[in-house]
């Protein structure tokens, strides 16, 4: 069974500096990998996606994502932070099949400070 | 990009009343879509896959005589809250994927639908 794991519930950073959220995945086969934020009382918007090809995946609003398939991981990344990327982050794994619902992270909240 | 619309967005009803939720694809035919459950802070949780045309799958732990979800066209799925009691109370997203891009793997979300149950 495909599963998603994000270890931190929070991540605070300043304004201007970089940015990690975490996410490592569980899934037979290839993988589709996503990466969604969430702002209050609002659905999901799409950032990025790893379906195949280069490694480093590049997104909405400055994001980018590397896949690595040893660790199994897909680090959502931002050279700069600002402080309205403030929100809900989500990763999500789809198996490489279709038909098949997209599995969620717990999520993780980013906070900017400014 | 492709649309996924949500109605109603925000619906508050009595104890023991039942509460239809609709999910529609505006600008592709979705043969299956997707109903999540979001808590308060906390992840999207599947609930079940809903096929057009045949009952839906459930995930284990969801009652299907609760969460009642119809899929009768290839633009339109229902969730019906049966019999909402406030533990129901929660935020519901539908996705669907545009059968076209299958190979890109990605889902399209509809905006939510917050129920309250008092």
């Amino acid at each position: 069974a495909q599963s998603v794991a994000q270890p931190e519930d929070q991540v605070n950073v300043a304004e201007g500096n970089p940015l990690t959220v975490k996410c490592t995945y569980s899934v037979s086969g290839n993988p589709y990998l996503f990466w969604y934020v969430q702002y209050p009382n609002r659905g999901l918007q799409f950032l990025l996606k790893y379906i195949t090809g280069d490694n480093l995946v590049k997104g909405s609003y400055g994001f980018e994502a590397e896949f690595n398939k040893s660790q199994t991981s897909f680090h959502l990344k931002k050279p700069s932070a600002l402080v309205s990327d403030s929100a809900l982050y989500f990763c999500a794994v789809r198996e490489n099949q279709a038909g098949t619902a997209l599995i969620f992270g717990k999520g993780t909240t980013l906070s900017v400070s400014s | 990009g492709a649309v996924v619309s949500q109605h109603p967005s925000w619906v508050i009803c009595k104890s023991g009343t039942s509460v239809k939720i609709e999910c529609r694809s505006l600008d592709f035919q979705a043969t299956t879509m997707f109903w999540y459950r979001q808590f308060p802070k906390q992840s999207l949780m599947l609930m079940a896959t809903s096929n057009e045309g045949s009952k839906a799958t459930y995930e284990q732990g969801v009652e299907k005589d609760k969460f009642l979800i119809n899929h009768a066209s290839l633009t339109l799925s229902t969730l019906t809250v049966t019999s909402a009691h406030p533990e129901d109370s929660s935020f519901y997203i539908c996705s669907a994927g545009v059968p076209g891009l299958a190979g890109t793997g990605e889902l399209f979300f509809g905006e939510g639908s917050r129920l309250t149950v008092l």
